[in-house]
């Protein structure tokens, strides 16, 4: 298995424009995580899906982010419109219940917002 | 809510020696899940070692091994034999049993070996 994939790995836009990650899970894994790593806030669980159902955004910062999962092979995240403090790496993760409980990681995605 | 500490910041060990990082996390559950996580430079995030809380013996991994203190709510690693591939951030986690497999991230250790 390729492990978890992310695109794209890095990304520069200005402040006001749509960002849209994306992510593949592994395959077999039904739970998909999407988190956020900041200097200053370390990692944060923004939302997660099990068998492609949203179960937990709390974690979402505000009305500018979302998230979707049309199927189990592909997740995306969209901040729209962007501003500069969206600037992150960005992670997705899959993991399996039926597994050891185990979150695999993607490599993450640089989003930086001028 | 669950939360994990990791007191410090940052550390350095020469290469072949031991070095130890501090967890610690707050949980009123019995029944949950407790990782190591490293993140070197490239920002991958590779799991280390795991350990489940109803299990008393201490997990290991090759060189990677625990003290899993669980009344103290203590969650260290231990690594034996340091190596300049070890330089990374290493994160703690914590995983409750009942709330899918959500991990909650202390804020880091940046361990440094040096040669």
């Amino acid at each position: 298995d390729a492990g978890v994939i992310q695109s794209p790995r890095h990304e520069v836009t200005e402040m006001g424009q749509e960002v849209t990650l994306r992510c593949k899970p592994i395959s077999g894994h039904n739970s998909l995580f999407w988190y956020r790593q900041t200097m200053m806030r370390g990692l944060e669980l923004l939302i997660y899906f099990n068998n492609n159902v949203p179960i937990d955004d709390s974690g979402m910062p505000e009305d500018r982010f979302s998230a979707k999962m049309p199927n189990a092979s592909f997740s995306t995240l969209k901040i729209q419109p962007s501003e500069p403090r969206d600037s992150a790496v960005y992670f997705c993760a899959s993991s399996s219940q039926l597994g050891a409980n185990v979150l695999t990681f993607g490599a993450g995605s640089r989003l930086t917002v001028l | 809510a669950q939360t994990v500490t990791q007191s410090q910041p940052e550390m350095s060990v020469q290469e072949a020696e031991t070095v130890t990082l501090s967890c610690t996390y707050d949980t009123s559950e019995n029944n949950y899940y407790l990782f190591w996580y490293k993140q070197p430079p490239s920002r991958q995030m590779i799991l280390v070692i795991r350990q489940e809380a109803y299990k008393q013996q201490n997990a290991t991994e090759n060189r990677f091994s625990v003290n899993f203190q669980k009344a103290a709510k203590s969650f260290s690693l231990k690594i034996s034999d340091s190596q300049l591939g070890d330089t990374a951030m290493y994160f703690c986690a914590f995983m409750s049993s009942n709330a899918g497999n959500m991990l909650t991230f202390g804020g880091g250790t940046r361990l440094m070996v040096k040669p």
